[in-house]
């Protein structure tokens, strides 16, 4: 069974760094691109990041390019969003999600999704 | 970026009502086009993809149509498990893709 289960949510002032984990069992981590999707209390789902199978390419939504980066341990099974210089509207449940396609091929399309970790960025 | 409209924002209907959600992309997305399903508390569920595939495990009642800029997503009668939000999110560029804002189907 695929299970994807992120942590490292807490509330963290404006500016603050946060780093969160996700980590992935019931397939073969390695052969996956991940990604990394958001949702703000109340609101919709905004694409964040994504990396390739190997780590060796990775992409970022305008939003917070500059500011995360995204990276994973492939011998660890887990898969890392860094998040500095955190603003307010930040502030998310973060998912981390599985692309659905084999073999170094991103489509981008979920096929699952952990449960999320919440960052509140708030003074 | 792409830009996805989802209609209606909030749909009222009862059980065993068809009920047809409509996205609208800014550009042509050729058929790189799902849908998901979210329940309060939970992840999103892929249902649809490729527009019109279905998702191994998903019901028959749901069904997804459209190409280029127009798609549907169709639940061919209602359940009670059915009343979520629902999702449509386009995937023509892998590092570009967006979501649609959300289609609530409520209890009528």
């Amino acid at each position: 069974e695929v299970q994807l289960v992120e942590s490292g949510g807490v509330v963290v002032q404006p500016g603050g760094s946060l780093r969160l984990s996700c980590a992935a069992s019931g397939f073969t981590f390695d052969d996956y691109a991940m990604h990394w999707v958001r949702q703000a209390p109340g609101k919709g789902l905004e694409w964040v990041s994504l990396i390739s199978w190997d780590g060796g390419s990775t992409y970022y939504a305008d939003s917070v390019k500059g500011r995360f980066t995204i990276s994973r341990d492939n011998s660890k099974n887990s898969l890392y969003l860094q998040m500095n210089s955190l603003r307010a509207e930040d502030t998310a449940l973060y998912y981390c999600a599985k692309d659905s396609a084999f073999g170094g091929v991103i489509v981008s399309l979920f096929d699952y999704w952990g449960q999320g970790t919440l960052v509140t960025v708030s003074s | 970026d792409i830009q996805m409209t989802q209609s209606p924002s909030t749909l009222s209907a009862s059980v065993g009502d068809r009920v047809t959600i409509t996205c609208r992309a800014s550009q042509s997305i050729s058929s790189w086009l799902a849908w998901y399903q979210q329940k309060p508390g939970k992840a999103p569920k892929l249902l649809i993809y490729k527009a019109s595939s279905l998702e191994s495990g998903v019901p028959s009642r749901f069904s997804g149509s459209g190409s280029g800029t127009e798609f549907t997503l169709t639940i061919s009668s209602l359940q009670p498990d059915d009343f979520a939000t629902y999702y449509c999110q386009q995937y023509n560029s892998y590092s570009g893709l967006t979501f649609g804002g959300g289609t609530k189907v409520e209890i009528k």
